[in-house]
């Protein structure tokens, strides 16, 4: 079966460290995208990617990187910096023809500890 | 700024009713408008998408209507189900959804049998 895969499925940070959340894709998509979801709001736009090793930054980056080595696979770090990491992290990926949805993973629940 | 803008809330139907979800957005640059479906612990799933060309589109019991002029698009349920529980994201787009989503803030929708 096609799809999109997340981990772990939750993760737990300590002040100062580096995490990094997974996420492949066996769909042959060209476009994948990182998403954090907060309570009560909706998903908010972190990075994305159209092409192997080229990405862009989203409505809210700071505190996070990526990395686009291989097609299937978009790796999420959420780094020392971001003060408010505790959410819950979604994937997703489309092709780069119209009228096409993004597919989700089924997310990575980050909390700090 | 939030430019989808979603209500309400949270919403309470009987069993065999209609849920109505609104949407209104600002830019007048998006061109594709999914609706995802969200149960919890997992990730979106998308439900109907429409283009602006189009005043309505149907599938099964989910129908989206789309009002240009006004920049809003609403999701009807027909005969709501207890399975319909869940959380429903409007979504818009450029470039024909080649672009990243934004979403509005969630609907939380609860039908009591």
């Amino acid at each position: 079966d096609g799809g999109i895969t997340q981990s772990p499925k939750y993760l737990f940070r300590k002040e100062g460290q580096n995490v990094t959340l997974s996420c492949e894709q066996n769909l042959n998509h060209d476009a994948m995208y990182w998403y954090r979801q907060d309570p009560g709001q909706g998903l908010r736009l972190i990075y994305y990617s159209q092409i192997v090793n080229d990405f862009q930054k989203g409505d809210i980056a700071e505190g996070y990187s990526v990395s686009r080595e291989k097609k299937e696979s978009f790796p999420l770090t959420v780094t020392s910096a971001q003060k408010n990491p505790t959410a819950f992290y979604l994937c997703a990926s489309s092709t780069i023809q119209g009228d096409q949805p993004q597919h989700f993973g089924d997310g990575t629940r980050l909390s700090i500890l | 700024q939030q430019q989808v803008k979603q209500s309400p809330q949270s919403l309470i139907v009987q069993k065999g009713g209609i849920s109505i979800i609104n949407c209104a957005y600002e830019n007048t640059a998006f061109d594709y408008f999914p609706w995802y479906q969200q149960f919890p612990g997992k990730g979106p799933a998308l439900l109907i998408a429409i283009r602006p060309d189009v005043s309505e589109k149907k599938e099964g019991r989910f129908t989206i209507s789309f009002n240009k002029s006004a920049k809003q698009f609403s999701l009807h349920i027909m005969d709501s189900q207890p399975g319909d529980s869940a959380t429903y994201f409007c979504a818009a787009s450029k470039d024909t959804g080649r672009r990243a989503l934004t979403f509005g803030s969630g609907t939380r929708l609860q039908v009591q049998p």
